[in-house]
């Protein structure tokens, strides 16, 4: 079993639907998630940080995790072509390892 | 967040010759990375590289491949040796920069192509 888990895609979404991105991982004691959000031929961009269960709300995007269920999501609300890009779960063990495992991303397009 | 720069910022390089590339940030940090993230995959970490101390390589990384430098808290150099076509892939440096939880941030990237 992989540790972090994406469905590659691509997810294809209307211009202004909810686009939902899901992870899963395997390790029981991950503390902090992140999601990125890569365009082609860029690097990673930290879009969103979450450590605590529940949602956390920024702007059109929404993170919601789930440690019971050992999985992390990502909303994003009034999709834009823009947001069309790859976007990479990352999860840190816990024990104190400050190095995320990235999954392989889940590409999605917003189409017009 | 931290501004990091690398360069070069894409090389072609021959079979079993060396390149290395530099990564400088725009403020002090104590975690540095290198990672690898080949065509249609996610990223691999390389190594981790603190300031003062020896690299911290992952597994299937040596040292002899991937020499890592990191003179001061603001500059890391990733060499990499005796080149193969496998090499080939897009290098990319990244910092915590200590002021957000773990959260990580990355550079431009470097993509190299060796023939």
């Amino acid at each position: 079993q992989k540790e972090v888990e994406q469905n590659s895609g691509p997810l294809s979404v209307p211009e202004g639907a909810i686009a939902s991105l899901n992870c899963t991982y395997s390790d029981r004691v991950s503390q902090s998630f992140f999601w990125y959000r890569q365009y082609s031929g860029k690097s990673p961009e930290l879009i969103m940080s979450i450590y605590s269960n529940g949602d956390k709300e920024d702007g059109r995007f929404t993170a919601q995790l789930n440690k019971a269920s050992q999985y992390v999501s990502l909303l994003i609300r009034d999709s834009q072509p823009s947001d069309s890009a790859t976007y990479l779960c990352a999860v840190n063990k816990g024990g104190g390892s400050y190095i995320p495992t990235f999954g392989r991303g889940t590409s999605l397009i917003v189409h017009p | 967040s931290a501004v990091i720069s690398q360069k070069p910022s894409r090389d072609i390089c021959q079979r079993g010759t060396s390149l290395t590339i530099q990564c400088q940030v725009d403020s002090q940090v104590t975690m540095m990375f290198w990672y690898r993230q080949q065509p249609g995959q996610s990223l691999t970490l390389i190594a981790t590289a603190n300031q003062g101390s020896e690299a911290t390589y992952e597994s299937g990384f040596v040292i002899d491949k991937f020499p890592i430098s990191r003179p001061n808290l603001t500059f890391s150099t990733l060499t990499v040796s005796n080149m193969s076509p496998e090499d080939s892939s897009i290098y990319l440096c990244s910092v915590e920069d200590g002021r957000s939880y773990n959260e990580q941030f990355f550079g431009p990237g470097t993509r190299l192509t060796v023939l």
